[in-house]
């Protein structure tokens, strides 16, 4: 069974400081990889993808992926309070559907 | 941006009957996905939708669940008989190559079985 694990948190950071968030999966042929963020009793919204080894930048935002290690993480810089927020790591395999993690939950305090 | 709309926004039924929820995919997209998340739990996947045909299901969309694409803008989960664990928020999402690409999501729709 295909599974991504991500610790549920809550992770506290103070505002302005880096938020690093981890994912580990199970699955050897996953491809691709995301992050969403989700509000509370609200959709999930994509913040970045991520297809091969390394680091991807955008913005705030830098996605690591390490598929030896099967290990995917997400770096957010200069945190916000509108950052505080459920962060969901999700894989995909050459087949058509995403499996979600639990989600970390991540704090922002002023 | 273009969106994918979800309706009803809250459903409430009785256990044993049958609920409908739509969505309409942004024009483009070729795929369609329903997902559902109960209360503080992880998003599951149902299952994907294809060129007219389910591509991919999980274990949890058994014969009890079917989907529809009535017509060139709608697309259906029919749940038909409801059981109280089927109580959850259900996600249409809609791409346009595929689950390898960013999804988009509708706002979903709460569904409450008593």
């Amino acid at each position: 069974q295909k599974e991504v694990e991500q610790n549920s948190g809550p992770l506290s950071v103070p505002e302005g400081a880096i938020a690093s968030l981890n994912c580990t999966y199970s699955d050897r042929g996953s491809q691709s990889f995301f992050w969403y963020r989700q509000y509370s009793g609200k959709s999930p919204e994509l913040i970045m993808s991520i297809y091969s080894n390394g680091d991807k930048e955008d913005g705030r935002f830098t996605a690591q992926l390490n598929k030896a290690s099967q290990y995917v993480s997400l770096l957010i810089r200069d945190s916000q309070p509108s950052d505080s927020a459920t962060y969901l790591c999700a894989v995909s395999n050459a087949g058509n559907m995403l499996t979600f993690g639990g989600g970390t939950r991540l704090m922002v305090k002023p | 941006e273009p969106e994918v709309t979800q309706t009803p926004s809250h459903q409430v039924t009785q256990m044993g009957q049958e609920v409908i929820l739509r969505c309409v995919p942004i024009s483009n997209h070729l795929y369609f996905y329903w997902y559902r998340q109960i209360l503080g739990q992880k998003v599951e996947f149902l299952v994907s939708f294809y060129n007219n045909e389910i591509s991919e299901k999980s274990e949890i969309f058994d014969d009890q669940f079917s989907v529809e694409r009535p017509d060139g803008s709608n697309f259906t989960l029919k749940i038909r008989s409801t059981k109280l664990e089927d109580s959850a928020m259900y996600f249409c999402a809609s791409t346009v190559g595929g689950a390898n690409e960013k999804l988009f999501f509708g706002s979903g729709t709460q569904l409450s079985v008593l």
